[in-house]
């Protein structure tokens, strides 16, 4: 069965320094993998997502995503966090193709600390 | 840009009302989904539907029913709503990449 992992519920960072949020998963085969945010009673907005190539996936407001396929993850990283930044984070990944068959992790909750 | 849109941001009801949520995507997206959001528990799926008047039960779909009578909407439907259905709602369509309308929250008193 395929599932998704964040280990981390919280993650406190410093403002401009960076940030790391992490993500594992178990599918089989040749995922796509996504990185959502969400704010304050809102909706989930998409970030990234890798498809195939290049293993590190640029997205929307500068974060980016390292695709590791040994170790099976893909963390969400920004090189310089803003205090804005400060959101819930979801990974999710599904069978190629199959976005019907997403699965999402639980979440992770991402502090920056002014 | 994908637009996915909810027909309210809040909304209060009572214990045994019957409860329309709708959504609209403007993407000619085949795939649509309705999602439940709790503390704690993440997204489960209630139900997804894949092309007019097709629906899929998703994870969690006990007390509640869909509509999609036309491919830019897709309506969740509470019969008979209950104070354990108070939850944030979400409603996603997508083509291989789920976009998610702004949630409906939900009260039941």
């Amino acid at each position: 069965a395929q599932s998704v992992a964040q280990p981390e519920d919280q993650v406190n960072v410093a403002e401009g320094n960076p940030l790391t949020v992490k993500c594992t998963y178990s599918v089989s085969g040749n995922p796509y993998l996504f990185w959502y945010v969400q704010y304050p009673n809102r909706g989930l907005q998409f970030l990234l997502k890798y498809i195939t190539g290049d293993n590190l996936v640029k997205g929307s407001y500068g974060f980016e995503a390292e695709f590791n396929k040994s170790q099976t993850s893909f963390h969400l990283k920004k090189p310089s966090a803003l205090v804005s930044d400060s959101a819930l984070y979801f990974c999710a990944v599904s069978p190629r193709n199959r976005d019907d068959k997403i699965i999402f992790g639980k979440g992770t909750r991402l502090h920056i600390l002014p | 840009d994908v637009k996915v849109t909810q027909s309210s941001r809040y909304l209060v009801k009572r214990t045994g009302e019957k409860v329309f949520l709708e959504c609209v995507q403007d993407m000619d997206h085949e795939n649509m989904f309705w999602y439940r959001q709790d503390p704690g528990l993440g997204l489960r799926l209630i139900y997804f539907s894949y092309d007019v008047k097709m629906k899929e039960k998703g994870d969690i779909p006990e007390g509640y029913s869909v509509s999609r009578e036309k491919k830019e909407r897709f309506s969740l439907i509470l019969e008979s709503a209950s104070t354990n259905q108070t939850s944030m709602y979400l409603c996603a369509s997508s083509r291989y990449t789920q976009y998610f309308g702004p949630g409906t929250r939900l009260t039941v008193l």
